[in-house]
């Protein structure tokens, strides 16, 4: 079965520094996987998406993600934190295998930004 | 916003009574999923429907049930509400196609006490 790994359910950052939240996946074919942000009482909403058309995924408010495939890895990154960026990111995996359009989602990285 | 939406938004009730919580789309999407929130455990998905009356179940079926009588409509029902069962609902719905996005409702805050 497919699965999503997420390292860290928290990170803290200093305002202006580097973002790395890691994810790391389990599947036996090309996955399809997902970053999405949640910020306070709110839903999800999709911040990227690997479709193997890219390694290197750029996706809404400066974020970006690279597929790699050889460390079974698609890490979220943003070069400088914005205090706007805290929030919770999940890492979700598409559900290929079962032939069915599900998604696994990780248990979230809460992301706090330091001034 | 894809035009969903979720009710109630919060809804505090007693263990043993039923709840049903409705997830409403306004764009005909095949796809609906349930899932539950809960701290340290993300998202899991609970049902999720691909048309009218289509239905399957997730990996944390057991004491929900769905409906979908109409594509706009995906109604979650908590046949006997239990204090394992307070959580935060998210209805998504998607187009279908494992490359597809999902899009999330505003979610319910169900408190059974």
């Amino acid at each position: 079965a497919q699965s999503v790994t997420q390292l860290g359910s928290h990170v803290s950052v200093s305002e202006g520094a580097l973002v790395l939240l890691r994810c790391n996946y389990s599947s036996s074919v090309p996955p399809y996987l997902f970053w999405y942000v949640q910020y306070p009482n709110q839903g999800l909403q999709l911040l990227l998406k690997y479709t193997s058309a890219a390694t290197l995924v750029k996706g809404i408010n400066g974020f970006e993600a690279e597929f790699k495939k050889s460390e079974t890895s698609f890490h979220l990154t943003k070069p400088s934190a914005h205090m706007s960026d805290a929030a919770e990111y999940f890492c979700a995996v598409s559900d290929t295998p079962s032939g069915t359009y599900k998604y696994i989602f990780g248990t979230g990285t809460r992301l706090k930004v330091l001034a | 916003d894809a035009g969903i939406t979720q009710s109630p938004r919060h809804k505090v009730t007693e263990t043993g009574t039923p709840v049903t919580l409705r997830c409403h789309q306004t764009e005909n999407h095949r796809y609906m999923y349930w899932y539950r929130q809960d701290p340290g455990h993300g998202l899991r998905l609970i049902h999720y429907s691909y048309g009218v009356k289509d239905t399957d179940k997730g990996e944390v079926s057991d004491g929900y049930s769905v409906s979908r009588s109409k594509t706009e409509d995906f109604l979650l029902t908590l046949e006997s509400a239990t204090s394992s069962q307070t959580s935060v609902y998210f209805c998504a719905i998607s187009v279908g196609g494992p490359t597809d996005t999902q899009y999330f409702g505003p979610g319910t805050r169900l408190t059974v006490l």
